[in-house]
């Protein structure tokens, strides 16, 4: 079956440093790869998606790219803010069965400090 | 306005009462999904329906129950709450043919 790991957290970083989500996965299929956040007190939303093997997903300075050779989508950011802080939650959809039934990783919870 | 809501946002309750959670959308989306989340559990899939008389159980759908009320509206209940239902509870949708989903901002569930 399909599975998605990620590190647990919570990472804890300053303002302006350097951010990675290590994120690896297991599918039968050719999935599509998801960057999904949940700031405080809100629903998740779509932060950044890859559909095939070596793109590159990117938004709001985060970015993530699909490795198929390593089974990752590593997120990334160059210069983390203060309100970047919230929770990351890595995914894969499997397009092969058709049913698109998401598979999600536990979360890792990201606290900047000024 | 919200595109996915969900009420009430915050319900506390007793054990052995009964339990509505509702979700509505203006997406227009077919499929609808409801999710409950615990610390350090993620996600996890209760229920999904990928129309109104598709009706289809996740992981964890023992307890729950849902109805598919129409294509914008899909309701969760817990027949009977019980203290390890406590949890954030979303909806979530998705368009056919696609695979990003649009949720809603939860709702807190606390059974005493």
């Amino acid at each position: 079956g399909n599975s998605v790991t990620q590190m647990e957290g919570p990472v804890t970083l300053s303002e302006e440093a350097f951010l990675t989500i290590n994120c690896t996965y297991t599918a039968t299929g050719y999935p599509s790869l998801f960057w999904y956040v949940q700031y405080p007190g809100e629903g998740l939303q779509l932060l950044l998606k890859a559909t095939k093997a070596d793109d590159k997903g990117s938004n709001k300075g985060f970015e993530a790219t699909y490795r198929k050779e390593t089974t990752s989508f590593h997120l990334e950011k160059g210069s983390v803010q203060v309100s970047d802080s919230a929770v990351y939650f890595c995914a894969l959809s499997d397009r092969t069965g058709g049913s698109y039934i998401p598979t999600f990783g536990r979360g890792t919870s990201l606290i900047v400090h000024p | 306005d919200a595109d996915v809501t969900q009420t009430p946002r915050n319900r506390i309750t007793k054990t052995g009462k009964r339990i509505m959670l509702e979700c509505s959308q203006t997406k227009g989306h077919d499929r609808m999904y409801w999710y409950r989340q615990d610390p350090g559990l993620g996600l996890r899939l209760i229920y999904y329906s990928f129309d109104v008389k598709d009706i289809n159980k996740g992981e964890i759908s023992d307890g729950y129950s849902v109805s598919r009320q129409a294509q914008a509206k899909f309701s969760l209940s817990l027949e009977s709450a019980i203290p390890n239902q406590t949890a954030l509870y979303f909806c979530a949708t998705m368009a056919a043919g696609t695979d990003t989903q649009y949720f809603g901002p939860g709702t807190r569930l606390t059974v005493l």
